[in-house]
């Protein structure tokens, strides 16, 4: 069973509008992950952390910001919604220890900017 | 990280085994081949990883070349539950420099 959070669930939010999607996982997992996914397309990966403290930009480049203060929260926040970034994104995270380093997903956040 | 290669569609009756080929060409010596799954639009779920060794969990088998340039996993007796997209990954296993980055997959379509 997979203890990784986010909330909320689904958002819509008028453009102009600064949000935060939320991220937590309780497995002490150093390593931390943000993708972005339109229906039916691939998974992007915007941003990372290897832990506190450590963030870095992913593949595809993102308006979006990450924080990375305590371990087991990786907040992600966009300061001014727009239409474009109407998408569903994931939240991942996976250890470093030994052989299990398999990534666990969120059930992610679908936003909708209007 | 290593790039992968996967057909980008396969369909499988309900009750055969569903077989996923992926290349991997360029697999270092430290990289582990992973697989994931992700059903509709839900988070992708990891199903089973390994190195040189075929490797076998409740859900799959994998069984990878000795060569370690292409591996395949193997779903022995797949159900209409298991479609969904299928990637492929190659990645360090532990090291810190390491993103988890995903391909286009393969969309496995179990028919009846």
């Amino acid at each position: 069973e997979a203890d990784i959070y986010q909330t909320p669930r689904y958002l819509v939010i008028g453009t102009g509008k600064k949000i935060t999607l939320e991220c937590s996982q309780t497995m002490g997992h150093d390593k931390m992950y943000w993708y972005q996914q339109d229906p039916g397309m691939e998974l992007h990966l915007i941003h990372y952390s290897y832990g506190v403290n450590s963030t870095e930009k992913g593949d595809l480049s993102s308006e979006s910001t990450v924080s990375r203060i305590r371990t087991e929260h990786f907040p992600l926040t966009l300061e001014s919604a727009r239409p474009s970034h109407t998408s569903q994104y994931l939240c991942a995270s996976s250890g470093t220890q030994g052989w299990r380093t398999e990534a666990f997903f969120g059930q992610g956040t679908r936003l909708t900017v209007v | 990280d290593a790039k992968t290669t996967q057909p980008p569609s396969m369909d499988c009756a309900e009750g055969r085994a569903a077989n996923l080929p992926c290349n991997h060409s360029t697999i270092s010596g430290n990289e582990y081949v992973y697989w994931y799954r992700q059903i509709h639009s839900q988070g992708p779920q990891y199903i089973i990883h390994g190195l040189k060794n075929n490797e076998t969990n409740e859900m799959a088998s994998l069984i990878i070349t000795e060569d370690r340039k292409s591996s395949t996993l193997i779903l022995p007796h797949a159900t209409l539950r298991d479609t969904a997209v299928y990637y492929c990954i190659v990645r360090v296993g532990a090291g810190t420099a390491s993103k988890l980055t995903f391909g286009t997959g393969t969309r496995l379509q179990v028919t009846l």
